[in-house]
């Protein structure tokens, strides 16, 4: 069982370029969702998402878009990188949006953004 | 954002020693989560906290809820080197769909021989 599989692993981008984190689950989750880690802070909720086709913002949507076309992907597009999105970020799922506490987590993308 | 304090913010410990850490907050917060994060990995689920008081365990690690529901608690006994990592607390507002979880900074752990 693959769980949440976050893809790629690593990435380099010059300002002003666009990317998508890809994210997907294989659980059957209903709730999905976007976090970034900084240092010397917690994690942060970017977007997040209780079921395909309804999105929402989180804590620090500026920059990010969503879509959530399936249960199984949600996607995290940058639409013009800036430095101050060089983080790491991961991809959350649970079985129900309220169920907070049965979060599980991908490995992480981490971005650079020189 | 509101964050949840923790502390420490890092600490070294030799192996067999026992760990404290906690995590405060000006909130009142419906649960309390602890996780772990390995290095290069996401966070995993250690223990998860319901009621005002509660004190769970997770084989040597134990948490608690604090009486306020602005605190929590973790420890860990007779530590050992797979302990290392960063360690994260979480409070959940509100109830559903409309609840919210903050993270805490995070603990990072290191385990010497």
């Amino acid at each position: 069982n693959a769980g949440v599989t976050q893809t790629p692993k690593f990435q380099v981008l010059k300002t002003g370029q666009s990317m998508t984190l890809q994210c997907a689950q294989d659980m059957n989750h209903e709730y999905m969702s976007w976090y970034r880690q900084d240092p010397g802070m917690g994690l942060r909720l970017i977007h997040y998402s209780v079921g395909a086709g309804i999105t929402d913002q989180g804590e620090v949507p500026n920059g990010y878009n969503v879509s959530r076309s399936t249960t199984e992907d949600f996607p995290l597009r940058l639409l013009s990188a800036a430095p101050s999105q060089t983080s790491v970020y991961f991809c959350a799922s649970s079985r129900q949006g309220g169920v907070w506490e049965k979060l599980f987590f991908g490995s992480g993308t981490q971005l650079s953004v020189l | 954002g509101q964050q949840l304090n923790q502390s420490p913010q890092s600490m070294f410990i030799q192996e067999g020693e026992d760990v404290s850490m906690n995590c405060t907050s000006s909130s009142i917060f419906n649960t309390w989560l602890w996780y772990k994060q390995d290095p290069g990995e996401g966070p995993v689920l250690l223990i998860a906290l319901y009621k005002a008081g509660e004190l769970t365990s997770n084989g040597r690690l134990t948490a608690q809820f604090g009486i306020t529901r602005k605190d929590s608690f973790l420890n860990i006994s007779a530590s050992i080197p797979s302990d290392v990592g960063i360690y994260f607390c979480a409070g959940r507002e509100g109830t559903g769909t409309a609840s919210k979880l903050t993270f805490g900074t995070g603990t990072r752990l290191q385990v010497t021989l």
